[in-house]
């Protein structure tokens, strides 16, 4: 059964600087992987999504990477913000199903 | 990209009451479609998987007579909460995925469901 995992659970780093999300997975039979993004109470923001094919997006400030055969994807955000705060969620679907990683919560500090 | 919606956005319902939450994609067909459901500072976890015209496919441990999904239609999905207990309280989110060679997949803002 695939397995997904975020480090770290948490993180809080002062504005303006770069800063890196890690998600590992245990099944390299993926279709693709989502990046996404939720805030408090609300539902899931797509940021990026990497084809199985592909090894990385860019979105504005947000590149995300993606090594299949060693199961990694790193979502790096540049010059982080005050509104970037949020937990950030990957997924990749594998077969039908979607499977989630627990999360990185994230705190931008001013 | 692609809208999902869904409603109610929030609902306060007493024990042993039926809640039905609806799941619409507004601007394309979606033959599959999910439900979520996310526990506090926990990740979202797979109920159900639903496809339009056929009974939905649970998850393991997921009861499918106490969560009635019904995909009526190629942009509407429904969960009826049947006899709902104070342990139901969750936030339940749908999605829906864009068919093609990108699979991606659009989340519903999400229903809070609180039974007292």
């Amino acid at each position: 059964k695939q397995e997904v995992t975020q480090i770290p659970a948490a993180l809080s780093v002062p504005e303006g600087e770069n800063l890196v999300l890690n998600c590992s997975f245990t099944d390299s039979a993926i279709y693709n992987l989502q990046w996404f993004r939720q805030d408090p109470g609300k539902g899931l923001t797509s940021l990026l999504l990497i084809q199985s094919s592909q090894r990385e997006q860019t979105s504005g400030r947000l590149n995300a990477s993606l090594d299949k055969s060693s199961g990694r994807s790193t979502l790096y955000i540049a010059a982080s913000q005050p509104g970037d705060s949020a937990t950030y969620l990957c997924a990749v679907l594998a077969g039908n199903q979607f499977y989630f990683g627990t999360g990185t919560s994230l705190t931008v500090i001013p | 990209g692609a809208v999902v919606s869904q409603h109610p956005s929030w609902v306060i319902c007493k024990s042993g009451t039926s809640v039905k939450i609806e799941c619409r994609s507004l601007d394309f067909q979606a033959t599959t479609m999910f439900w979520y459901r996310q526990f506090p500072k926990q990740s979202l976890m797979l109920m159900a998987t639903s496809n339009e015209g056929s009974k939905a496919t649970y998850e393991q441990g997921v009861e499918k007579d106490k969560f009635l999904i019904n995909h009526a239609s190629l942009t509407l999905s429904t969960l009826t909460v049947t006899s709902a207990h104070p342990e139901d309280s969750s936030f339940y989110i749908c999605s829906a995925r864009l068919a093609g060679l990108n699979n991606e997949q659009f989340f519903g803002p999400g229903t809070r469901l609180t039974v007292l």
